[in-house]
């Protein structure tokens, strides 16, 4: 069955300091990825989306993102993590025409 | 400004107790979305709509009703709600117009149900 397994709940980084969001999808096509964050109140932001080509993906905020067939990953990075980055984050695959699959999420939190 | 409104974001009702959560686009996209959120679930969906009086139900429907007679609104119906649906929920929308079925998908700001 097509699924995405964030296997973090929480991450806690300092600020300044370097992040890394995994993602692992099941899928048996070429994935469509995405990432969202959503911030405390807020609805759903896109931060970056993967469909073809470059494997590193550049997203809004300073987020990347790496797509790695070999190990069905599409993990989230950002080199250095600023307080208003806390929020959760949500990666999701495209199953069907328009049809988004959520992962559970990781809440990331940011220590002064 | 393009976006998605939901209303109310904060509702607490009772069992039974019919209710609707409007959702309104103002961006003329043909499709739309209802999701819940609940802890360790993620999002899941409940009912979409491809444009006007075509809806389809998602993963979790049951429980739910929806309706599209405009393309800029699509409301969500729990017409005897239980405490299960406490839950929190968010109103999506995206353009059909290239037939991709890869177009980004915007949220609104979500609603906070809580059913006694």
């Amino acid at each position: 069955a097509q699924s995405v397994t964030q296997p973090d709940i929480h991450i806690t980084v300092s600020e300044g300091a370097s992040l890394e969001l995994r993602c692992n999808y099941s899928y048996g096509a070429t994935p469509y990825l995405f990432w969202y964050v959503q911030s405390p109140g807020q609805g759903l932001q896109l931060l970056l989306k993967y469909f073809s080509g470059d494997t590193l993906v550049q997203g809004i905020k300073g987020f990347e993102a790496e797509f790695k067939r070999s190990q069905s990953s599409f993990n989230l990075r950002k080199p250095s993590v600023h307080w208003s980055d806390a929020a959760e984050y949500f990666c999701a695959i495209l199953t069907g025409f328009q049809k988004l699959v959520f992962g559970t999420g990781t809440r990331l939190l940011v220590s002064p | 400004e393009a976006q998605v409104t939901q209303n109310p974001r904060y509702l607490i009702t009772v069992t039974g107790k019919k209710l609707t959560v409007t959702c309104s686009q103002n961006m003329n996209h043909e499709y739309m979305s209802w999701y819940r959120q609940d802890p360790g679930l993620g999002l899941r969906q409940i009912y979409y709509s491809m444009n006007v009086e075509v809806t389809d139900k998602g993963d979790v429907p049951e429980g739910y009703k929806v309706s599209r007679k405009e393309k800029r609104n699509f409301p969500l119906i729990l017409e005897s709600p239980s405490p299960n649906q406490t839950s929190l929920y968010f109103c999506a929308s995206s353009s059909l117009l290239r037939g991709s079925g890869r177009e980004t998908q915007y949220f609104g700001p979500g609603t906070r149900l809580l059913v006694l």
